[in-house]
């Protein structure tokens, strides 16, 4: 069975400043989905950004990046210029395309940042 | 992307009573999923909900407590039934997109006392 790994259940940055967010998750699968959701105070899940495990090429999405390393099993998401507005929780999350769409999350990291 | 409504966004509920959630998309899906976030924690698929078929359950989550109805492709429902305190969650809708990105709807926060 899938897991995902998130060793840091909380984080903090300066306003402006560089975060990184660790997450590894452990399959057998050769094709698969990660995903970074960000979920603020108000609860709503929003999509940060997506990577394709065929895909070499690391994801961005405006300050948003990802560092994939999939002989590592390793999908970390960089935030950079840190805003007040990226305080929330972030869960990583992967999906086997043969399960019909099941995401398997990660227990979360709770993201400060401070003015 | 998708557009997900929930209704209601926030109950407060009796224990040994039921709640449905409603979850409304704005364009026509084959797959919706219900997903439990408990308090501090991440979240957890309850089902897969398929129009013209019966809800595909996942482990430790049962029709009986959470009968889902599809009636068509821009709607579902999610039914708690015989609340208990343990119960109390926000409960999710989801969609799946295009390239398997999914879409959440806001989350209905039930608290049963």
């Amino acid at each position: 069975a899938q897991t995902v790994t998130q060793s840091q259940p909380e984080m903090s940055v300066q306003e402006a400043e560089t975060v990184t967010l660790s997450c590894t998750y452990d399959t057998s699968e050769n094709n698969y989905y990660l995903f970074w959701y960000k979920q603020p105070p108000s609860r709503q899940m929003i999509l940060v950004i997506r990577q394709e495990a065929y895909k070499q090429q690391n994801a961005t999405e405006n300050r948003f990046s990802v560092n994939f390393q999939k002989a590592a099993k390793s999908f970390s998401l960089k935030i950079s210029d840190s805003q007040l507005g990226d305080t929330a929780m972030y869960f990583c999350a992967f999906m086997n395309p043969g399960s019909q769409g099941n995401l398997i999350f990660g227990k979360g990291t709770k993201l400060s940042v401070k003015p | 992307s998708a557009v997900i409504s929930q209704k209601p966004s926030r109950d407060i509920c009796q224990r040994g009573t039921s709640l449905t959630i409603q979850c409304q998309v704005d364009s026509q899906v084959t797959m919706m999923f219900w997903y439990r976030q408990q308090p501090g924690q991440s979240l957890t698929l309850i089902a897969t909900a398929n129009q013209g078929s019966e809800a595909t359950y996942e482990s430790g989550f049962v029709i009986d407590k959470f009968p889902i109805s599809r009636p068509n492709l821009t709607f579902s429902t999610l039914t708690v039934s015989n609340m208990s305190p343990e119960d109390s969650s926000i409960y999710l809708c989801s969609v799946v997109w295009q390239s398997y990105e999914q879409y959440f709807g806001p989350g209905t926060r039930l608290t049963v006392t």
